[in-house]
């Protein structure tokens, strides 16, 4: 199984500041199409999760574009410009190249 | 607006089986497969497979073939998962999620608590 290994496990911000969460996988998410197969999730507390980005850089519906997503073969990144109180949770990465499918463990992100 | 509703958490007792329903609504059923995802504290998300709503053709994670059985009624636009043979840790929050891009829309989850 492929695994995705998340840093740091949790993360404090100020308002207004970036918050960036790494997640690299073990394998190459790079598909011989190229794309690349990895996606960011957010649980907000109570919540279910949510779609944030997919194929690596893609912005999901509806998500703000203070959300960006970057990365290469096995190293990727999630970056929250200007993070507000609502972006509190905790956010998975996950590789959708093969099966089975598979989550980091997540970071959480809280507020100063 | 796109709303995947999940039935009632499920007490069970250890060796029984729970069938739990997943029914869309707001976007045309057979556009998207359903995929279903375990969430444990200790295992965080473990994703148990997906169904092609369209076809019923299924794609599971090895680990739980036998434990989980993905169908599907177009007619309702529902998405079912049994789960057999339960043990304690099947005790878990089960979500479906529609998938095309990614899994883009979560249901609320299901809580299914395994005990004697």
């Amino acid at each position: 199984d492929i695994v995705m290994t998340q840093a740091p496990l949790s993360v404090s911000v100020t308002p207004g500041e970036s918050a960036s969460i790494s997640c690299r996988s073990s394998k190459s998410l790079l598909h011989s199409n190229g794309i690349t197969y990895v996606y960011w999730y957010l649980q907000k507390p109570g919540k279910s999760p949510q779609l944030l980005i997919y194929r690596m850089s893609n912005l999901a519906s509806g998500v703000p574009d203070r959300f960006s997503g970057s990365g290469s073969e096995t190293d990727f990144t999630l970056k929250i410009s200007r993070v507000e109180a609502e972006d509190v949770g905790i956010y998975y990465c996950g590789q959708l190249l093969e099966n089975p499918f598979t989550f980091g463990s997540g970071t959480k992100l809280e507020i100063k | 607006q796109v709303q995947l509703q999940q039935s009632g958490a499920e007490l069970a007792k250890p060796g029984s089986s729970v069938k739990i329903s997943c029914k869309a609504s707001g976007y045309t059923f057979t556009s998207y497969y359903i995929s279903w995802i375990k969430q444990t504290t200790g295992q965080g998300l473990e994703y148990i497979g997906y169904i092609n709503t369209g076809s019923g053709g299924t794609n599971y994670n090895e680990k739980f073939k036998g434990k989980a059985t993905l169908t599907v009624d177009k007619s309702s636009s529902t998405a079912f998962m049994q789960l057999s043979s339960l043990t304690p840790d099947d005790s878990a929050v089960y979500y479906c999620a529609n998938t095309r891009e990614g899994f883009d829309y979560w249901g609320q989850g299901v809580m299914v608590t395994v005990s004697s």
